[in-house]
């Protein structure tokens, strides 16, 4: 699996748009960018995945690069409990189903 | 749906001695992770298993860990004997694999003190 690459903190004001960047210049065409987040002492959870177009749903926004080289997510109105260590997970198809997390950015919401 | 279930939340246990911990996947899952995080090395994939069957074990630390899965519906991860430095949060997933992409769903962990 491709390695990524994330800033290790940032913060955002609370209704604002966080907008946290990823870099996985060495992507291959199949593999496909995966967001999860954890929150202070609970398990990591799922935000969303994408293989070349952006998606959206009810959590975030994935923008992917033409080149796939690089991703965004988007929390469109950051709300205190936002606050998490967001990871970028680049992984294959089936047949590739261990998750490397990495060290994820740490995303700190101030009011 | 409960979501994965984990359980003891918290253990502690002396050296020596046996632990087990327990994992009941998302029911019509076809995949099951178990992880482990500490401040050192982060999340850690241990092992998973696809349809009751262990695929990869390769991020099991040593012989003193083993895991089970004897049905779709319960795991066991059980460390013998136990040390200080097995002390972590232990997580358990489940996902349905599938073409599109298999997000995998946590349980809220084990948290293992061993002193």
């Amino acid at each position: 699996d491709a390695k990524t690459t994330q800033p290790p903190s940032m913060d955002c004001a609370e209704g604002r748009a966080a907008n946290l960047p990823c870099n996985h210049s060495t992507i291959s065409g199949n593999e496909y960018v995966y967001w999860y987040r954890q929150i202070h002492s609970q398990g990591p959870q799922y935000i969303i995945h994408g293989l070349k177009n952006n998606e959206t749903n009810e959590m975030a926004s994935l923008i992917i690069t033409e080149d796939r080289k690089s991703s965004t997510l988007i929390l469109p109105h950051a709300t205190l409990r936002d606050t998490a260590v967001y990871y970028c997970i680049v992984r294959g198809p089936l047949g590739a189903n261990n998750l490397f997390f990495g060290t994820g950015t740490r995303l700190t919401v101030i009011p | 749906d409960a979501g994965v279930i984990q359980s003891p939340r918290h253990e502690v246990t002396e050296m020596g001695q046996e632990v087990t911990l327990r994992c009941k996947p998302i029911s019509g899952h076809n995949s099951l992770f178990w992880y482990r995080q500490t401040m050192m090395r982060g999340l850690e994939l241990l092992i998973y298993f696809n349809n009751n069957v262990p695929i990869d074990d390769s991020g099991m630390p040593e012989d003193r860990f083993s895991a089970k899965m004897p049905n779709a519906s319960f795991s066991t991860l059980k460390i013998q004997p136990s040390e200080p430095r097995d002390s972590a949060v232990y997580f358990c997933a489940s996902s349905f694999s599938r073409a599109a992409g298999n997000e995998q769903f946590f349980g809220p962990g084990t948290r293992l003190t061993v002193l």
